[in-house]
């Protein structure tokens, strides 16, 4: 049974702030992949990695950076927060093998005061 | 880049009529759609999934079905019970290899005892 894990399921922080949102999986996959979901917008693309230390830009990633020193964990962090970057924060993995499947983390719940 | 369309945003239904929800693309390209279900308060998970070589697949009461020429792919649900309320969204991608998807806004299902 896959596993993706997100360190925290809730997190209250202060504007300015940098911020660590940390995601480990267990399945040894290439691809791993930061959302934000919001009401009403769905499942946001900030960031995805599919190999060590290799990023690329989603479709949202302004104010975001993220690091993936190890295949199992990849980090997303906030440099400074702002308070419009309150939101569901999802973690994927999928395997890279052309399954093309997505297996989610629990979710962070960030609130940016 | 893609951009994928949901509707509608919120459905309910009486127990054991059907549901659909619709989806359209824009990149022609785009031959995986995948949807995901997302029960409150819980991470999103497959439940069925369709390639562009096929213009239907069905699993028990859950349906898919795709119209590459008018770039649109709908989910079927009959004989709604009320474990099938939840968020549903679907997705797009052209991406075997890194497996990005691009996600619907998603569709809340509301089942009516």
């Amino acid at each position: 049974d896959v596993k993706v894990t997100q360190s925290s399921r809730y997190l209250v922080k202060r504007t300015g702030e940098k911020v660590f949102l940390e995601c480990v999986q267990d399945m040894d996959h290439e691809n791993m992949f930061w959302y934000r979901q919001d009401p009403g917008l769905g499942l946001r693309l900030i960031y995805f990695s599919y190999d060590v230390k290799m990023k690329e830009k989603g479709d949202i990633p302004e104010g975001y950076s993220v690091s993936r020193e190890k295949k199992e964990r990849f980090s997303l962090i906030l440099e400074s927060a702002s308070t419009n970057q309150t939101s569901m924060y999802l973690c994927a993995s999928g395997d890279g093998q052309g399954k093309n499947i997505q297996y989610f983390g629990a979710g962070t719940r960030l609130s940016v005061l | 880049g893609e951009n994928v369309e949901q509707h509608p945003s919120t459905l309910s239904v009486q127990e054991g009529d059907s549901a659909v929800i619709k989806c359209t693309y824009s990149d022609s390209a785009s031959n995986y759609f995948p949807w995901y279900k997302q029960e409150l308060g819980k991470r999103p998970q497959l439940i069925i999934d369709i390639r562009s070589n096929v213009g239907e697949k069905k699993d028990q009461r859950i349906a898919v079905t795709l119209n590459k020429t008018a770039k649109h792919f709908s989910l079927h649900i009959t004989e709604t019970q009320p474990e099938d309320s939840a968020v549903y969204f679907c997705a797009a991608t052209s991406n075997f290899g890194n497996e990005k998807l691009t996600f619907g806004t998603g569709t809340r299902l509301t089942i009516i005892p």
